[in-house]
């Protein structure tokens, strides 16, 4: 099946900095979508991506289906974009159920 | 607004005592899914449900039940729970595109 990889496991950064989180996928997807689980558990959708740009507010995705990766920017970090972040893929046999990567954790500190 | 329930949020129960999570969405979609997510071990899935009346397991299925009898509604049902039980449990709802999550049960057996 796909596999899902996700760089750098974990970041730790100053309030202020910008980030790049990273997705790799070993074959064609008909669906990828970030997530933020924070802090309290909640999984939060960030993009539904599976192929091109989109930008919603401080944060922004790329995914380059041909080449299978995707990234995830946060600009100006905050404190409250602490949490891990989820890439999800979805596509060739496992066409009904979303592949997880391990997550990214990341550290905003103040 | 486009929104997953679940209930109850928090729950701590006795071991072999019979409870049920619901969980409900209002975007009439026809795909489902209950996860557990357990530290160093990611989101599984346990079961899933392409429509009404048609359920499936997933990775994790044994000790647990779902139903599908209505479109909005799915829910896990746990018959006799077990301390290896005790994980954040989350609902999740698939349209064409992306997948909502609900905000989550956390469940402790003891």
């Amino acid at each position: 099946g796909i596999q899902v990889e996700q760089s750098p496991p974990d970041l730790i950064l100053q309030e202020g900095a910008n980030s790049t989180l990273r997705c790799n996928f070993s074959d064609s997807v008909n669906n990828l979508q970030w997530f933020h689980q924070n802090p309290w558990g909640q999984l939060i959708n960030l993009f539904y991506i599976p192929s091109g740009t989109k930008q919603n507010g401080r944060l922004s995705a790329t995914t380059v289906a041909t080449e299978r990766y995707s990234l995830l920017y946060i600009s100006s970090s905050q404190t409250t974009d602490s949490g891990v972040y989820f890439c999800a893929v979805m596509g060739g046999v496992s066409n009904y159920q979303l592949i997880w990567g391990a997550g990214t954790k990341l550290i905003i500190k103040p | 607004e486009a929104q997953v329930t679940q209930n109850p949020r928090y729950l701590i129960t006795v071991t072999g005592k019979k409870l049920t999570v619901t969980c409900s969405q209002n975007m009439n979609h026809e795909y489902m899914s209950w996860y557990r997510q357990d530290p160093g071990l990611g989101l599984r899935q346990i079961y899933y449900s392409m429509n009404v009346e048609v359920t499936d397991k997933g990775d994790v299925p044994e000790g647990y039940k779902v139903s599908r009898k209505e479109k909005r509604n799915f829910p896990l049902i746990l018959e006799s729970p077990s301390p290896n039980q005790t994980s954040l449990y989350f609902c999740a709802s698939r349209g064409p595109g992306e997948q909502y999550f609900g905000p989550g049960t956390r469940l402790t057996v003891t």
